[in-house]
């Protein structure tokens, strides 16, 4: 176990469905990120939030919503999705998002995932 | 262009092999470099990392950055079935901020 956990594992929504990952760190990190991993593409960053405030939005579509209500928990509620959002949604964690004299505070570590199916 | 490129295999060795497993890419302020092991259905899982150029070993894991060839690499010695996954590269200028392979999968057949 790698102290970040994703619920559901696994999930199957409609283009009209509302629905939200769940992730939890107990790491004790101050921060917390998303990522899209779709077949034969390389991870994408979706959003980083540190000290529970947003600092990264890489273009993100608006259908996808974050939400960080403390430093342990990240939320990214979806909505109206497209089938092409269909992939696996990985969330991480790190002690820091700023880099301080060592990069082992910034190594990220990853939840299993939500494989996500739109139909 | 992509910013790392990464052959995605599927690479498939006897057990006991060397693997070898290489990332390029095309920023040459790149400084920070990481290497990923992924299983299936997991999430990625830090193996190495390094900073600017040279080598680092750490067990059959030996990880090597050639900065002027911008060229990255990571070899497993004696390599076991249970090294079967997809490895990724990782690398930033920033240290935070990380630009990913798409990842290699590799089989070891016993």
């Amino acid at each position: 176990e790698t102290g970040v956990t994703q619920t559901p594992r696994h999930l199957v929504m409609g283009m009209t469905n509302k629905k939200s990952l769940k992730c939890e760190q107990h790491l004790g990190h101050n921060a917390m990120y998303w990522y899209k991993q779709s077949a034969k593409k390389p991870l994408e960053l979706m959003f980083v939030y540190s000290l529970e405030e947003r600092v990264e939005n890489n273009s993100v579509p608006s259908r996808f919503s974050p939400e960080c209500p403390n430093s342990s928990h990240l939320f990214l509620h979806l909505h109206t999705l497209q089938p092409e959002d269909s992939a696996l949604y990985l969330c991480a964690s790190s002690q820091d998002w700023v880099l301080r004299r060592t990069l082992a505070k910034n190594i990220q570590y990853f939840g299993a995932g939500t494989r996500l199916s739109v139909l | 262009q992509k910013e790392v490129e990464q052959d995605p295999g599927p690479l498939s060795v006897p057990e006991g092999a060397i693997v070898s497993l290489n990332c390029t890419y095309s920023n040459s302020a790149f400084q920070y470099f990481m290497w990923y092991r992924q299983y299936s259905r997991k999430g990625p899982e830090l193996l190495m990392y390094t900073y600017s150029s040279g080598n680092k070993e750490d067990g059959r894991f030996t990880a090597q950055v050639d900065k002027s060839s911008k060229y990255i690499s990571l070899f497993i010695r004696d390599s076991q079935p249970s090294d079967s996954a997809t490895y990724l590269c990782a690398m930033s200028y920033t240290g935070n901020q990380f630009y990913f392979g798409t990842g290699t999968s590799l089989t070891v057949i016993p």
